[in-house]
């Protein structure tokens, strides 16, 4: 069966630097989101990305994240200056078209520490 | 997106069935009732989704009644490893790149 993988799963990282989490969305899937959860809360919506750009962004997206599909197979987070507030998992998705609203394909998740 | 209520928490035996309650009262007419589980550092995995009456797979079962303001999920015969966090997540019919929200869902504690 076909599974979303994420690398690292786990990355630990000093306070302002930069750390990019890479997702592998299952092949013919067209619809890619980035969640988050911090230890012992909700899952969070961060993003939802489609035909090349995003969808739709939450509020704790903001100038600090950016996504990128660099080829045909991968989709990054990228977090421009890791604040301590940003640890936590961050789960990708993804989806395709012949999936109703609500059913998405999640890995297993990067848990980011950062110190 | 219609809000959803479940219990916080629930706890089992093995081999019973367990059934977790969600009330939608505002569900509205194109919103589809999906569950999730998710077991510590994993992420959510897609279990059951329906519109009414009842769907079932290899997993679960989903009832939901006539007025589909609530669904119960039904896990027949669980065991240790079904121990998990169950959410009910209520949203629209339409195709992909929809948002998930989701709650703080059900913690299911089953025992020996």
């Amino acid at each position: 069966e076909p599974e979303v993988t994420q690398t690292p799963s786990h990355q630990v990282t000093q306070m302002g630097q930069e750390v990019i989490l890479r997702c592998v969305p299952i092949s013919n899937h067209l619809y890619f989101y980035w969640y988050r959860q911090i230890l012992g809360q909700k899952v969070e919506f961060l993003v939802s990305f489609y035909n090349n750009e995003i969808s739709e962004k939450s509020e704790i997206f903001d100038d600090q994240f950016s996504v990128e599909r660099p080829d045909g197979s991968n989709f990054t987070l990228k977090i421009r200056s890791t604040k301590l507030e940003d640890s936590a998992m961050y789960f990708c998705a993804s989806s395709g078209l012949r999936d109703r609203g609500g059913t998405q394909y999640f890995g297993p998740g990067t848990r980011l520490l950062v110190l | 997106l219609a809000k959803t209520t479940q219990p916080i928490s629930m706890d089992s035996y093995e081999g019973q069935e367990v059934n977790i309650t969600c009330s939608h009262n505002n569900i509205a007419t194109n919103d589809y009732i999906t569950w999730y589980q998710q077991f510590p550092s994993q992420g959510p995995r897609f279990i059951i989704q329906g519109y009414k009456t009842k769907v079932t797979n290899e997993v679960a079962s989903l009832f939901i009644p006539a007025d589909r303001k609530s669904s119960t999920l039904s896990l027949p015969r669980v065991s240790l490893s079904d121990t998990a966090v169950y959410y009910c997540l209520v949203g629209g019919l339409t195709g992909g790149g929809n948002k998930l929200t989701f709650g703080t869902g059900t913690q299911l504690k089953v025992e020996l």
